[in-house]
């Protein structure tokens, strides 16, 4: 059964660097792509971006300058860093499994497993 | 970006009441629609793939169609533990972008 479990601190000051980790269990962190999305009352759901172990990433533009999300193979986590954080950046985050699923013959793109959320704050 | 727009945002009803929620998008994204169901408290949980395609796991009552700019989610019999709101996501292009929500509340 694969889970994801997310840590970090769950208060950053503004202007500092948030990072948060996702610890990947029951499947290769190798396999797959893997996202960032986070949650806030008045913008919803977001998506911050993904990143697979190759290198390959691609990420928000409304967040890119900022964001920096990697693949750590020998820990089986990868991890989110935003920079110069705001109070607008306050929200829970999630992290989620990006898997493509080929239904006759064509790849179709899901989060299919989400860890539980961790809210950070800025302040 | 592709933006998705969820209809209603709210919904007032009641255990085996018959439920669709609408979902569409600002330009054509083919069938690239998944749906996901977020309880309080908890993350979101996928319903749906690729408009139609039923996630391993997700009871038959619930289902999916539509492509190029209109989807729809259908509940066919409300259970007490779909109550919960849910959210279309296109999967067409990044930045990957989510409804805004559909809240079933008890009428």
């Amino acid at each position: 059964q694969v889970q994801l479990q997310e840590s970090g601190p769950g208060l950053v000051k503004p202007s500092e660097t948030l990072s948060l980790t996702c610890t990947v269990s029951g499947v290769s962190v190798s396999s797959y792509y893997w996202s960032w999305i986070r949650q806030t009352p008045g913008m919803g759901l977001e998506w911050i971006g993904f990143a697979h172990a190759i290198g390959t990433t691609e990420l928000n533009p409304s967040l890119k300058s900022r964001v920096t999300i990697s693949v750590d193979t020998s820990n089986n986590q990868f991890s989110l860093k935003l920079s110069s954080v705001t109070a607008a950046d306050t929200a829970v985050y999630y992290c989620a499994r990006d898997r493509g699923t080929m239904v006759r013959g064509v790849y179709f793109y899901e989060m299919d497993v989400w860890g539980q959320g961790t809210t950070v704050t800025v302040s | 970006d592709v933006q998705m727009t969820q209809s209603p945002s709210s919904l007032s009803v009641s255990v085996g009441d018959r439920v669709a929620i609408t979902c569409r998008a600002s330009r054509n994204i083919t069938n690239y629609v998944n749906w996901y169901q977020q309880r309080p408290g908890k993350a979101p949980n996928l319903l749906i793939f690729g408009a139609s395609n039923l996630h391993s796991g997700v009871p038959s009552r619930f289902s999916g169609r539509g492509s190029g700019t209109d989807f729809t989610l259908t509940i066919s019999s409300l259970q007490p533990l779909d109550f919960a709101t849910y959210y279309c996501q296109q999967s067409y292009n990044t930045p990957r972008t989510f409804g805004q929500g559909t809240k079933l509340e008890t009428k």
